[in-house]
């Protein structure tokens, strides 16, 4: 079984809008982390966020934030006020607190902003 | 505070011909990744260091792919011979330890192709 699924290849935003990328993950260990990394077409990936499987509040930061619900193994990306700068592939990452080291990657969602 | 450092940034070279990327991580930071990004795809993990020793190895192709750290810091990805596969983006990735919580940080990548 797929460790994370993002099941949306590409996204579509109108500018200042609010947009929510998807990810389940599937994990038996009650310790993880789970992020969220953005890659622009230069190729750097960039952390953007991350929560803990214990944390009880969702993460923000700025205008990035983490809908995350833990029983339905979800932890939803959503930006608020889209710009143009946040056209990119968003990854969403977990790595698992007691069963290996690993990071696991999905496969990315393409977000376009238009104009 | 200095991120992860990578070299080169772009490299061509021909089939069978030998490669090697350089990687400076995060100062502090003993967990060290290398990882392969095919155009269109999520990273894939080829080799895991904890300071100086090999953590996951697992996906590293080891007749052409090999890689080092030594003294625990820098480290050195090499391929050799490539083939047209091998094209992709080499990130580099570096974090404090191996607990769920710590967030893994990335170079810029370097491209790789082969013809």
């Amino acid at each position: 079984a797929q460790k994370i699924t993002q099941t949306q290849p590409g996204m579509f935003v109108q500018e200042k809008e609010a947009v929510t990328l998807d990810c389940t993950y599937d994990t038996s260990d009650q310790s993880y982390g789970l992020f969220w990394y953005k890659q622009p077409s230069s190729g750097e990936m960039i952390f953007l966020i991350y929560q803990g499987s214990y944390d009880e509040q969702n993460a923000t930061e700025g205008r990035y934030s983490l809908n995350f619900q833990k029983a339905r193994k979800s932890a939803n990306l959503v930006i608020s006020a889209s710009q143009l700068g946040d056209s990119a592939m968003y990854f969403c990452a977990m790595r698992e607190g007691n069963t290996g080291n690993q990071f696991y990657f999905g496969t990315g969602t393409s977000l376009t902003v238009i104009p | 505070e200095a991120g992860v450092a990578q070299s080169p940034r772009y490299k061509i070279i021909e089939k069978r011909q030998s490669v090697a990327f350089w990687c400076n991580p995060i100062s502090g930071h003993a967990t060290l990744y290398w990882y392969q990004q095919i155009l269109g795809q999520g990273p894939k993990l080829l080799i895991q260091f904890q300071n100086n020793g090999v953590v996951d190895d697992s996906q590293l192709p080891k007749d052409r792919f090999s890689a080092e750290r030594l003294k625990g810091v820098d480290s050195t990805l090499k391929i050799q011979p490539a083939k047209l596969e091998d094209s992709a983006v080499y990130l580099c990735a570096s974090s404090f330890g191996q607990f769920s919580g710590n967030t893994i940080y990335f170079g810029e990548g370097s491209w790789l192709t082969v013809v």
